[in-house]
């Protein structure tokens, strides 16, 4: 069965760094999101991603973030300059369109900021 | 503003034990409603949603628009289903999953 799939699976940056997390989504699908999950706390949404644009966005998704999906294949989402509140974990999400409603979610990225 | 309510952050049963995760939403319109589930070390995965109306493992959940609930019921738990059980909103297809903090579910025999 085809899954979503991330990297890395933990990355540590020191404050001030950029970093970029990685995400292959389900081949045919076409809806794309990012989730963060602050440890204790609950999912949140950042972004989702449709015909290569920025669909919907949370407060949470300001300018230090930016998402692209430079081929065919994979989904990132960049983080210009982390804060140490970056550190959290970060789900990558998609979705085949169409009215299922179903998102497929990947393992994560765990992100620690020094 | 759109928000969804697990109260418990952990619930314990014993094997056998009827089990309900409470989950309740707060929507203008008609949401969809979905249960995720997360087994220790997996990726969150879908469980259910109230539109399929089926169950899944044993599991079920009845949407209440009255008391604007969602709560997930299985019979008898089993040691299996200890994970964390995220309950979920959506507005509508493609758009984004307002979640709730989620409910740690332990079954020891």
């Amino acid at each position: 069965e085809p899954e979503v799939t991330q990297t890395p699976s933990h990355q540590v940056t020191q404050m001030g760094q950029e970093v970029i997390l990685r995400c292959v989504p389900i081949s045919n699908h076409l809806y794309f999101y990012w989730y963060r999950q602050i440890l204790g706390q609950k999912v949140e949404f950042l972004v989702s991603f449709y015909n290569n644009e920025i669909s919907e966005k949370s407060e949470i998704f300001d300018d230090q973030f930016s998402v692209e999906r430079p081929d065919g294949s994979n989904f990132t989402l960049k983080i210009r300059s982390t804060k140490l509140e970056d550190s959290a974990m970060y789900f990558c999400a998609s979705e085949t369109g169409g009215g299922t409603y179903e998102q497929y979610f990947g393992p994560g990225t765990r992100l620690t900021v020094t | 503003a759109q928000r969804v309510t697990q109260p418990e952050k952990l619930l314990s049963v014993f094997k056998g034990a009827p089990v309900e995760l409470k989950c309740n939403y707060s929507y203008s319109g008609s949401p969809e409603l979905f249960w995720y589930v997360q087994y220790s070390r997996q990726r969150l995965q879908l469980l259910l949603r109230h539109i399929s109306r089926e169950s899944i493992k044993g599991f079920t959940a009845d949407l209440n628009k009255g008391e604007t609930s969602f709560h997930l019921k299985k019979p008898f738990a089993q040691e299996e289903d200890s994970a964390m059980y995220y309950c979920a909103l959506a507005d509508q297809a493609g758009t984004a999953l307002i979640f709730g903090k989620g409910t740690t579910l332990s079954v020891s025999s």
